[in-house]
């Protein structure tokens, strides 16, 4: 039950070059989307969320593109540093009432090269 | 910057003993959330609680877990009969609830090892 999916295990970049992350969804009833970097042995740490009722949110270098009809958004980098190398998991949750559970992609681990 | 804290970092334990993994969420956030990371997969909902009960829980989330906030700050997951399988990288979350703020925040999370 893959709701939420990111397609590309890993990504490599050159530094200062644009990193751009994928990600989809299938179940429409999402209307809430984040993106969190993760580090290993540690925990996710939140980087930029957008609701359904836009379609791009930004935030010094990190922008997140939703396009709603394709069921897909994307994080755009740029430019991309040394420090970004981490796995990027997108995930999805309904705003609905209840627990707002977040559902995970499977994460993108993002390399980025000198 | 106010942050999840999560206790114990590591935990061994046996197959068939108890663990009860400890979370303290941020301060003023009203729902509160576990989930769990087996090696190599993806992050998996485990339960959500609000006002003091679970508002939703995963199939995971059998009858051998249970969670608990035995005071106003503390937030723990009892597992009351560890499995070789419930060998994971366990996080706690928790969102303030209010308006449209709907970002969870992660505590570094504790890894159990299950022999």
């Amino acid at each position: 039950d893959q709701q939420v999916k990111q397609n590309s295990p890993s990504l490599s970049v050159q530094e200062g070059r644009i990193s751009i992350l994928n990600c989809d969804y299938t179940n429409s009833m999402f209307d809430y989307f984040l993106w969190y970097k993760k580090y290993p042995a540690e925990g996710p740490t939140f980087l930029i969320s957008i609701s359904s009722i836009k379609d791009k949110n930004e935030d010094g270098r990190f922008t997140v593109f939703l396009n709603k009809s394709a069921k897909h958004l994307s994080l755009h980098i740029v430019p991309s540093q040394p420090g970004d190398s981490a796995v990027y998991f997108c995930a999805a949750t309904r705003k609905t009432g209840g627990g707002n559970k977040l559902t995970f992609g499977t994460g993108t681990q993002l390399k980025v090269e000198l | 910057e106010p942050e999840v804290t999560q206790t114990p970092s590591h935990q061994v334990t046996q197959m068939g003993q108890e663990v009860i993994l400890r979370c303290v969420p941020i301060s003023n956030h009203l729902y509160f959330y576990w989930y769990r990371q087996i090696l190599g997969q993806k992050v998996e909902f485990l339960v959500s609680f609000y006002n003091n009960e679970i508002s939703e829980k995963s199939e995971i989330f059998d009858d051998q877990f249970s969670v608990e906030r035995p005071d106003g700050s503390n937030f723990t997951l009892k597992i009351r009969s560890t499995k070789l399988e419930d060998s994971a990288m366990y996080f706690c979350a928790s969102r303030v609830g209010s308006g449209r703020q709907e970002t969870q925040y992660f505590g570094p999370g504790t890894r159990l090892l299950v022999l």
